[in-house]
């Protein structure tokens, strides 16, 4: 069964304090990995798109990697207003011709001054 | 105005009751979508138009309307709705058909009583 798995549910830091986020995957014929930050009583806004293994994008405190099978989104040094839930979505062969996007449960990140 | 709006933000209404929610987006996009958050679940993608065409139903039931008069506007009509579907309503839109990137609205907020 294809799956989209984010970890942890949820994340309290100190501000500062490094961490990382994950996604893992089981699908076929990746087509692009999102990720969204979804502050509360909003919509998701959009972070990055990674589309092969190796490939990274960087902005600003954030660092987004691949791999065949996961995901990560590094946060350097976080600060309070980098609080907000964290949602990878993978786009996937199958569906339609556009292809299948899942997204995972999220990750709430809670960063205390 | 700019990006993705949706109206109305929140919505209270009795099983019995007819209502639409309304999307309209600034960014020149040809795609259009329409998604669920509930709590604790990912999101799950609704209805999908590309070019005013539907191209993706996700077996949502037949008390959810969706009509999309062009690509620009997006509509979802409710009627006889159940508890249950309450929910946020997520509009968004993407560049370059189904593929792209979504950026999404600030949500509608349906309680159903």
């Amino acid at each position: 069964e294809d799956q989209v798995t984010q970890s942890p549910e949820a994340l309290r830091l100190q501000e500062g304090e490094s961490s990382s986020l994950n996604c893992s995957y089981t699908v076929s014929g990746l087509r692009g990995l999102f990720w969204y930050r979804q502050d509360p009583g909003k919509g998701p806004e959009f972070l990055f798109t990674l589309y092969s293994a190796g490939e990274e994008k960087e902005k600003e405190r954030l660092k987004a990697t691949l791999t065949k099978k996961e995901s990560f989104l590094h946060i350097t040094a976080p600060k309070p207003e980098d609080s907000a839930t964290y949602l990878c979505a993978v786009r996937y062969a199958g569906g339609t011709s556009y292809g299948k996007l899942t997204f995972g449960q999220g990750t709430i990140l809670t960063v205390h001054p | 105005e700019t990006g993705v709006t949706q109206t109305p933000r929140h919505l209270v209404m009795g099983m019995t009751n007819k209502k639409s929610l309304k999307c309209e987006q600034h960014l020149g996009h040809n795609a259009m979508y329409w998604y669920k958050q509930s709590a604790k679940k990912p999101l799950e993608l609704m209805f999908v138009y590309n070019f005013k065409e539907q191209t993706e139903n996700n077996s949502v039931p037949s008390r959810f309307s969706p009509e999309c008069p062009n690509s620009s506007h997006l509509f979802l009509h409710l009627h006889t709705l159940q508890p249950e579907d309450s929910a946020l309503y997520l509009c968004a839109s993407s560049q370059g058909g189904p593929l792209g990137e979504l950026f999404f609205g600030e949500g509608s907020r349906l309680t159903v009583l």
